[in-house]
């Protein structure tokens, strides 16, 4: 099991450019979630999903889209960047004992 | 919103020192976590504890749930540089999704 992977691993974007953070799991489970992590903030969760075709918003959800086509794909879409969405970003893929397994993170910086 | 305060924010010890950190709240949680996070790397869960007063330990950790479940500690004796990391308390209140932490950044020097 390659369990959560994400992509890209860092980019760069310039204010008002758009794009996707992909995640994946392979442990067929149902609850997903996005978190940003910023500096003496922890991790703040942006948008989750309980299985296939629901999503739900988070915390900090304003200026992100998710969608779940999957039970394996949980996308995090930016609409039009802002340097307040420099960060870094984990996907999370939760077992039905709210156990939670984190991918390895993407980078961002917006300029 | 239930809110998670951690400290210290930052400790800095000697190899083979013992320490604890601390995670506190107002409300109490049906449940808690801890999680260590590397540089470059998401966190990793450690331990989860279900019951007030509940004390687990994983080798050199020793982690403690409060009587009210409002509560947690995290004691590391005779650190190592290994254990040099964030680490992240985070609970889930009844009904509600889990709330992290600040964070608690250690550094063990050799």
């Amino acid at each position: 099991n390659a369990g959560v992977t994400q992509t890209p691993k860092f980019q760069v974007l310039k204010t008002g450019q758009s794009m996707t953070l992909q995640c994946a799991q392979d442990m067929n489970h149902e609850y997903m979630s996005w978190y940003r992590q910023d500096p003496g903030m922890g991790l703040r969760l942006i948008h989750y999903s309980v299985g296939a075709g629901i999503t739900d918003q988070g915390e900090v959800p304003n200026g992100y889209n998710v969608s779940r086509s999957t039970t394996e794909d949980f996308p995090l879409r930016l609409l039009s960047a802002a340097p307040s969405q420099t960060s870094v970003y984990f996907c999370a893929s939760t077992t039905a004992g709210n156990e939670q397994f984190f991918g390895p993170g993407t980078r961002l910086t917006v300029l | 919103t239930q809110l998670l305060e951690q400290s210290p924010q930052f400790l800095s010890i000697q190899e083979g020192e013992n320490l604890t950190v601390y995670c506190n709240s107002s409300s109490v949680f049906s449940s808690l976590q801890w999680y260590r996070q590397e540089p470059g790397e998401g966190p990793v869960l450690l331990v989860t504890v279900v019951t007030g007063g509940e004390v687990k330990k994983l080798k050199r950790l020793t982690f403690q749930f409060g009587d009210a479940r409002k509560d947690s500690s995290l004691h590391i004796t005779a650190a190592q540089p290994g254990d040099t990391g964030l680490y992240l308390c985070a609970g889930i209140a009844s009904g509600s999704r889990l709330t992290f932490g600040e964070g608690t950044q250690l550094t063990v020097n050799p």
